[in-house]
């Protein structure tokens, strides 16, 4: 069975600091690997994706993770954090036209 | 282009009632997906709709039923509200040519 999971729930860096949230899955076959930001009250948008090739996926605004199959890991890293980061970070597995199941999330405060 | 557009934004609903939510997808997209977000939680799947007939179901009851319309916008409609039905609503589209689904604002459901 699918599933998705974010170990932390809740994480707190400075500005500027870097920043790694985890993720880790469960799929029975090759996965496609999402991560997702939402923002309070808002839907989710898209930070990046993976689906082959390259283990190492850039985004926007300056996110990438990395996907580790050993480790069944899929970690996202910002080098440096703005305040404007400050939102809730959805994990996401899911494959070809099925649906995607979401771990339950991250939320991550910004310290001035 | 609008991207994905849902209607209402908030609803309160007595327990008992039904409700009716909207959800116009991306232009382009053919295939639209609804998700339960309850407070302080992922995403959870409820269903995926192709071609105006319903393709993958996750676990949720049969009070939770939806239709897709042949300009590929949809209904998600849920019967005898519960108190446990207040979430965020959210719908996704994506075309089936691809996997990167576009996510609208959501619906935030209140049942009192």
């Amino acid at each position: 069975a699918q599933s998705v999971t974010q170990p932390d729930i809740h994480i707190t860096v400075s500005e500027g600091a870097s920043l790694e949230l985890r993720c880790n899955y469960s799929y029975g076959a090759t996965p496609y690997l999402f991560w997702y930001v939402q923002s309070p009250g808002q839907g989710l948008q898209l930070l990046l994706k993976y689906f082959s090739g390259d283990t190492l996926v850039q985004g926007i605004k300056g996110f990438e993770a990395e996907f580790k199959r050993s480790q069944s890991s899929f970690n996202l890293r910002k080098p440096s954090v703005h305040w404007s980061d400050a939102a809730e970070y959805f994990c996401a597995v899911g494959a070809g036209n099925n649906d995607m199941r979401f771990g339950a999330g991250t939320r991550l405060t910004v310290k001035p | 282009d609008a991207g994905v557009t849902q209607s209402p934004t908030h609803l309160i609903k007595t327990r008992g009632q039904q409700v009716t939510l909207r959800c116009s997808p991306k232009s382009g997209h053919d295939t639209v997906s609804w998700y339960q977000q309850a407070l302080g939680q992922g995403p959870q799947f409820i269903f995926q709709y192709y071609e105006e007939e319903e393709r993958q179901r996750g676990n949720f009851p049969d009070r939770f039923s939806g239709h897709q319309f042949p300009n590929y916008s949809s209904e998600l409609n849920v019967n005898a509200l519960l108190l446990g039905d207040s979430a965020l609503y959210l719908c996704a589209s994506k075309s089936r040519l691809n996997t990167e689904a576009f996510f609208g604002q959501g619906t935030r459901l209140t049942v009192v």
